[in-house]
């Protein structure tokens, strides 16, 4: 089967910087994702990674190792707003979207 | 401005009632995704449409229906055949000059709660 491993929470202080991991078994790759989603609230775009290496924009970064069937997502100089939960995803063979559960970050002061 | 709006964004039913959500986008995209999340579970597809006229079903279809009429126009109905109803519904958009691999663009969600 077809499974994403990601923490389900993780605490981190304001300021500091903070690494969230995905693990994926699927069957194929055509890319991964990272989403942000505020509690309540709906998922907002982060980054895709579809080749192995670091994608840097502004204080958020994600990284992708294909041969691992691993990827992070770096946080840095974390900011109160930081606080959500953070949505992997791998576009399969046939380009369908599997989900993780999520991380929710809790950042404290 | 451009976006998806879903509605209602709080919906109460009473049990063996069907009820309809809607999803309006005006960001021109082909493709529109409707997604079920549960705590501590990842989003599940329910069902999926890549252009007017046609959909497909998701992995959790069953209970479910929808139309696509319009391209901007892609509505859920939770029926009563749906046994376990009560969730979040996320429906999203993506442009297919994207291709594949075009970012999702999400509505705010609708909390159906079933008494």
């Amino acid at each position: 089967g077809q499974n994403i491993d990601q923490p389900t929470e993780m605490t981190a202080t304001e300021g500091a910087i903070v690494q969230i991991n995905c693990t994926y078994q699927t069957s194929g790759f055509n890319g991964l994702f990272w989403y942000q989603q505020h509690a309540g609230e709906a998922p907002t775009f982060l980054s895709y990674n579809v080749l192995d290496g670091l994608e840097e924009k502004g204080r958020f970064s994600s990284f992708l190792s294909r041969s691992k069937g691993y990827s992070y997502l770096l946080l840095k100089e974390l900011q109160m707003k930081d606080s959500a939960s953070y949505l992997c995803a791998v576009l399969d063979s046939n380009y369908q979207l599997i989900w993780g559960a999520g991380t929710k970050l809790i950042i404290k002061p | 401005d451009g976006g998806i709006t879903q509605s209602p964004k709080y919906l109460f039913r009473k049990e063996g009632q069907n009820v309809t959500l809607s999803c309006e986008q005006n960001l021109n995209h082909d493709a529109m995704y409707w997604y079920r999340q549960d705590p501590g579970q990842g989003l599940r597809l329910i069902y999926y449409s890549q252009i007017v006229n046609d959909f497909q079903k998701g992995d959790i279809a069953e209970g479910y229906s929808v139309s696509r009429e319009k391209k901007e126009s892609f509505p859920l109905t939770v029926t009563s055949a749906q046994k376990n109803p009560t969730a979040f519904y996320l429906c999203a958009s993506q442009n297919g000059e994207g291709g594949v691999t075009g970012e999702l663009f999400f509505g705010e969600g609708s909390r159906l709660t079933v008494l």
